[in-house]
């Protein structure tokens, strides 16, 4: 079956405009994980749900980061008046019922905020 | 908070030739999860091998496998007869069992084959 897939897979926004990204989980996951990885580092945990519940949130790195998953498949990853520390790749990782089962991985949106 | 350390940044091996990649992990759970994670330059992170703390016998895949020593917090990942499309950044990640927190990566390691 079809992995996790992302969209944009690139996107350049200038800095103060409003950025939306994509994540289609594998089918019938249940869990949904967004993380944040800078140049040169490892993921960074963002935010986590459950369904359609956002079960864990402490990783967004403030109130500009915004994520939903209204209907327990697809979610947004929002951020709002992008400034340059933004500019990373967004990982979308699923699991299957628990989130102790293994995470699958899409290839992840590149923003660069100039 | 749990945190996990890669100290090698860059490794590199030769062909067929065998490489450890290095990983420590400080936490206050007894039960949790480690994996070792391939990110080859198209980004996509691909699972290479998991280990749960409760199991003792250390995980094996084909020729990927680990040494787990839970006391020391070490969980190394030992990649045998290296192959060209070994090349990568592996990440090592942890996490806690039963709860709904995401993985805590490391910074990576940078894999090259020589050929």
């Amino acid at each position: 079956g079809a992995g996790v897939s992302q969209s944009p897979r690139y996107k350049v926004a200038k800095r103060g405009q409003d950025v939306a990204l994509r994540c289609d989980p594998i089918s019938g996951h249940v869990s949904l994980f967004w993380y944040q990885q800078a140049l040169g580092q490892g993921p960074e945990f963002l935010t986590y749900f459950q369904n359609e519940a956002q079960l864990d949130k402490s990783g967004l790195p403030s109130d500009r980061f915004f994520a939903e998953r209204p209907e327990g498949s697809v979610s947004t990853l929002k951020i709002q008046r992008t400034q340059q520390e933004d500019s990373a790749v967004y990982l979308c990782a699923s699991s299957t019922r628990v989130p102790t089962d293994t995470q699958y991985f899409g290839p992840g949106t590149r923003l660069t905020v100039l | 908070a749990q945190t996990v350390t890669q100290s090698q940044p860059e490794m590199s091996v030769q062909e067929a030739e065998t490489v450890t990649l290095s990983c420590t992990y400080d936490t206050s759970e007894s039960d949790y999860y480690l994996f070792w994670y391939k990110q080859p330059p198209s980004r996509q992170m691909i699972l290479v091998i998991r280990q749960e703390a409760y199991k003792q016998q250390n995980a094996t895949e084909n020729r990927f496998s680990v040494n787990f020593q839970k006391a020391a917090k070490s969980f190394s990942l030992k990649i045998s007869d290296s192959q060209l499309g070994d090349a990568a950044m592996y990440f090592c990640a942890y996490r806690a069992g039963g709860g709904a927190d995401g993985l805590t990566f490391g910074k990576g390691t940078h894999l090259i084959i020589q050929p």
